[in-house]
């Protein structure tokens, strides 16, 4: 079974505080991706990363950071956690050759900053 | 700028008739459409997805029409169930950076009543 694991399902931090969201997927998938959900929003790209070391900017990537040091492993950090960024986190992943659909998506993370 | 835009937030039909939800979008350059459905405190999952080379693409009790002229997606759902209800969401990919990435809509809430 396809899976795609998000280390925290819910967190709770205070201003100011740097935050790590981890994310691994076991499907040998060469992109990962990092979504968050906001009410009346949608999904919107954060930050992806299609090989190991690369990154790229989503539509908005102010305020986040990302690290890919091995193909397995996505962690999307917020340097300095401000109240605005309380929201549903999902880390996704899929093959590059194929982009018929098939963003295998994590149960999400849902981050409360105080 | 919504590039890919849901504009009904919330539909409510009755078990057993047909739910449309509808998606338009602004980018010619999209080369494939997908639907995606998400249950409250999970991840979203893959529903149907279309290439933008055709016009239709079915998969048991859902249908995806695609009108490339008018930049529009719907997908039905007949016959409705109650365990349909969920948020959908239309996504759409393009290449860029020698891979592709995912633009999501706002999501449709639909609410199917038994």
């Amino acid at each position: 079974d396809v899976k795609v694991t998000q280390s925290s399902r819910y967190l709770v931090k205070r201003t100011g505080e740097k935050v790590f969201l981890e994310c691994v997927q076991d499907m040998d998938h060469e992109n990962m991706f990092w979504y968050r959900q906001d009410p009346g929003l949608g999904l919107r790209l954060i930050y992806f990363s299609y090989d190991v070391k690369m990154k790229e900017k989503g539509d908005i990537p102010e305020g986040y950071s990302v690290s890919r040091e091995k193909k397995e492993r996505f962690s999307l950090i917020l340097e300095s956690a401000s109240t605005n960024q309380t929201s549903m986190y999902l880390c996704a992943s899929s093959f590059t050759v194929q982009n018929t659909g098939e963003l295998f998506f994590g149960e999400g993370s849902r981050l409360t900053v105080l | 700028d919504q590039q890919v835009k849901q504009n009904s937030p919330s539909l409510s039909v009755q078990e057993g008739r047909i739910s449309i939800l509808n998606c338009d979008y602004t980018n010619s350059m999209f080369d494939y459409f997908l639907w995606y459905k998400k249950y409250p405190a999970e991840g979203p999952t893959f529903l149907i997805s279309i290439s933008s080379i055709k016009d239709k693409n079915e998969d048991g009790r859902f249908t995806v029409f695609l009108n490339k002229s008018a930049k529009h997606l719907s997908l039905h759902i007949v016959p409705s169930q109650p365990g349909d209800s969920a948020v959908y969401f239309c996504a759409a990919s393009v290449s860029t950076s020698g891979t592709y990435k995912y633009i999501f809509g706002t999501g449709t809430r639909l609410k199917v009543l038994a």
